[in-house]
């Protein structure tokens, strides 16, 4: 079975400081990558994804992803953090080509942002 | 566009009854769903999948006796936690697959159910 690790439970930065999270995984074939963030009392939202193509993924409010075939990894970035950042985040991963779609995920990493 | 709702968002029901919760997708078809759980602190945890016309395919150490799961049409699935007990309280989130080929799964907002 996949299993996804976050490596950072919780970070804490100052604004405009830059992000990095962790996120690794272990399965060995086509892989489908997100990420999605969770902010206090909401659902999860997409914040991006990888299928396939250039390995460096940009999604919404700035985030970005790249995806590391070699080293199984899929770190998100954001090269200012904001106060409005701070949520818990998720790298979830599914196997390419699987039919059932299913993801999993990683244990989540808390970010909170100081302003 | 792609949004889930989830309904109740807060339920608490006495320990042996049963407790139905509800899953839709607003605006578009989902063939396929899925049912999370979530313990404070922690990842979620798939519980099943859901597909449309056909039965749900559940997860290893998931009883589906105890959480039926019924995917009656393309925009509703709903998960019964049947004879719930204190240690079936958590949060469960349900997701719907989206129509653009992707496979991307959106997310519903959770119920919390509390088993008193």
């Amino acid at each position: 079975a996949q299993s996804v690790s976050q490596h950072n439970h919780h970070v804490i930065l100052s604004e405009a400081a830059s992000l990095e999270l962790g996120c690794n995984y272990s399965y060995g074939g086509t892989v489908n990558l997100f990420w999605y963030v969770q902010y206090p009392g909401q659902h999860l939202q997409l914040l991006l994804k990888y299928f396939s193509g250039d390995p460096l993924v940009k999604g919404i409010k700035g985030f970005e992803a790249e995806f590391i075939k070699s080293k199984f990894s899929f770190n998100l970035r954001k090269p200012s953090v904001q106060w409005s950042d701070t949520a818990e985040y998720f790298c979830a991963v599914n196997e390419g080509g699987s039919t059932l779609g299913r993801l999993y995920f990683g244990r989540g990493t808390q970010l909170t942002v100081w302003p | 566009g792609a949004v889930v709702s989830q309904h109740p968002s807060r339920v608490i029901c006495k320990s042996g009854t049963s407790v139905k919760i509800e899953c839709r997708s607003l605006d578009f078809q989902a063939t396929t769903m899925f049912w999370y759980r979530q313990f404070p602190k922690q990842s979620l945890m798939l519980m099943a999948t859901s597909n449309e016309g056909s039965k749900a395919t559940y997860e290893q150490g998931v009883e589906k006796d105890k959480f039926l799961i019924n995917h009656a049409s393309l925009t509703l699935s709903t998960l019964t936690v049947t004879s719930a007990h204190p240690e079936d309280s958590s949060f469960y989130i349900c997701s719907a697959v989206g129509e653009d080929g992707t496979d991307t799964q959106y997310f519903g907002p959770g119920t919390r159910l509390t088993v008193l």
